[in-house]
């Protein structure tokens, strides 16, 4: 059974970096063609997909945001970790990883992580 | 970037009625788009990949067709749990982008 979870913290201050982590099981990201994405959505607003990893650590991003963004993985612990310099009010969302295979979209998704920017 | 356009932007319908939600995207993105249903205050549930193949699990009320530019998404026989707001992906190239979303309400 494949699951995720978010993890971090709830409320960032503005100009923070945001560090979240996604633990998985029921797959390896050492697998060849395992993938994790990050995906975010503002409260009330459309889903925004942010980040990819995949098993040869390859890594994509978002253009609006790729400046500000970082992906990498610990296969060893199944985690995958986002970060996101310099927060700002705008990026309040939940924020979702998911698994992909074979360049497949999105096959499960983890519950969400809500992070609330505010000083 | 690659744009998704969704329409309508919201709809609404009876139990038992067949809807269907059109995805465009702003250039050829072949069979590579998913459908996505998402229920307030959850994660989206994967529905559909390559256009039109039904992710597991995924009753066969949900259909999709469409390559190239247009694409669609069809309910057949509206359930309640059916009423959620769905949303396209392209995945043909990077940054994958996402249509803005389609709310199903009831009438």
């Amino acid at each position: 059974q494949v699951t995720l979870r978010e993890s971090g913290p709830a409320l960032v201050k503005p100009t923070q970096t945001l560090t979240l982590t996604c633990t998985f099981s029921g797959f390896s990201l050492s697998t060849t063609g395992m993938c994790v994405s990050w995906i975010r959505q503002p409260p009330g607003k459309a889903l925004e997909w942010l980040a990819l990893i995949d098993w040869d650590d390859d890594k994509y991003y978002s253009t609006s945001l790729k400046t500000r963004l970082t992906i990498s993985k610990d296969t060893s612990k199944n985690q995958v970790v986002l970060k996101v310099t310099n927060m700002d009010p705008v990026d309040t969302a939940t924020y979702y990883c998911a698994r992909m295979f074979n360049w497949n979209p999105p096959d499960s998704w983890g519950q969400g992580t809500l992070v609330t920017v505010s000083s | 970037d690659i744009q998704m356009t969704q329409s309508p932007s919201s709809l609404s319908a009876s139990v038992g009625d067949r809807v269907t939600i059109t995805c465009r995207a702003s250039q050829g993105i072949s069979n590579y788009l998913a459908w996505f249903q998402q229920k307030p205050g959850q994660a989206p549930k994967s529905l559909i990949y390559a256009a039109s193949n039904l992710q597991n699990g995924v009753p066969s009320k949900f259909s999709g067709s469409g390559s190239g530019t247009d694409f669609t998404l069809t309910i057949s026989s509206l359930q309640p749990e059916d009423f959620a707001t769905y949303y396209c992906q392209q995945y043909d190239s990077f940054p994958y982008t996402f249509g803005q979303g389609t709310r199903l309400d009831i009438k």
